[in-house]
């Protein structure tokens, strides 16, 4: 089957970095997506990563390991308006998006 | 770039009744549009995925006949709840993406749909 491991929740402080892990199993693959969420509102587009490594953009990077099935998102410097719950997403053989439920980031001050 | 907008933002109907949810993509068009449920704490569940032109996919256990979508043009996909009920209450997000099946989807700012 298909599926997604990110952890359920994480809290941060304002002005740190946090890594938010996910691992996952598709029927192929053809990259990986992160979207964050805020609390009632759609998914906004983050990063795309279809190689091995690292893709930095400003204060959010996103790595990526095709052999074990694994990626993060690494956000520097915290604001908090980063709280809000972080998507992975990879994108299977029929180019359809597989989500899981997020991580939800809580910065505190 | 990349925008797309859905209309309307907010609906509360009674059940029994019909509910029309429109998708735009503002300065992209879009090949294909795909259309999304999603429950409270719950993940992005996919409901059906449409190209301009031709009749949409729908994700297994979605009911064709209740979900009415219709991608009449490059910019516009539609999504009617038809006989709403109780249950169909939920926030419904589409999103669009520009090209190859390998194009970023982006979303729209979702519809939340009550039903009485």
């Amino acid at each position: 089957g298909q599926n997604i491991d990110q952890p359920t929740e994480m809290t941060a402080t304002e002005g740190a970095i946090v890594q938010i892990n996910c691992t996952y199993q598709t029927s192929g693959f053809n990259g990986l997506f992160w979207y964050q969420q805020h609390a009632g509102e759609a998914p906004t587009f983050l990063s795309y990563n279809v190689l091995d490594g690292l893709e930095e953009k400003g204060r959010f990077s996103s790595f990526l390991s095709r052999s074990k099935g694994y990626s993060y998102l690494l956000l520097k410097e915290l604001q908090m308006k980063d709280s809000a719950s972080y998507l992975c997403a990879p994108m299977d053989s029929n180019y359809q998006l597989i989500w899981g439920a997020g991580t939800k980031l809580i910065i505190k001050p | 770039g990349a925008v797309v907008s859905q209309h309307p933002s907010r609906v509360i109907c009674k059940s029994g009744t019909s509910v029309k949810i429109e998708c735009r993509s503002l300065d992209f068009q879009a090949t294909t549009m795909f259309w999304y449920r999603q429950f409270p704490k719950q993940s992005l569940m996919l409901m059906a995925t449409s190209n301009e032109g031709s009749k949409a996919t729908y994700e297994q256990g979605v009911e064709k006949d209740k979900f009415l979508i219709n991608h009449a043009s490059l910019t516009l996909s539609t999504l009617t709840v038809t006989s709403a009920h109780p249950e169909d209450s939920s926030f419904y997000i589409c999103s669009a993406s520009a090209g190859t099946s390998l194009e970023t989807q982006y979303f729209g700012p979702g519809t939340r749909l009550l039903v009485l």
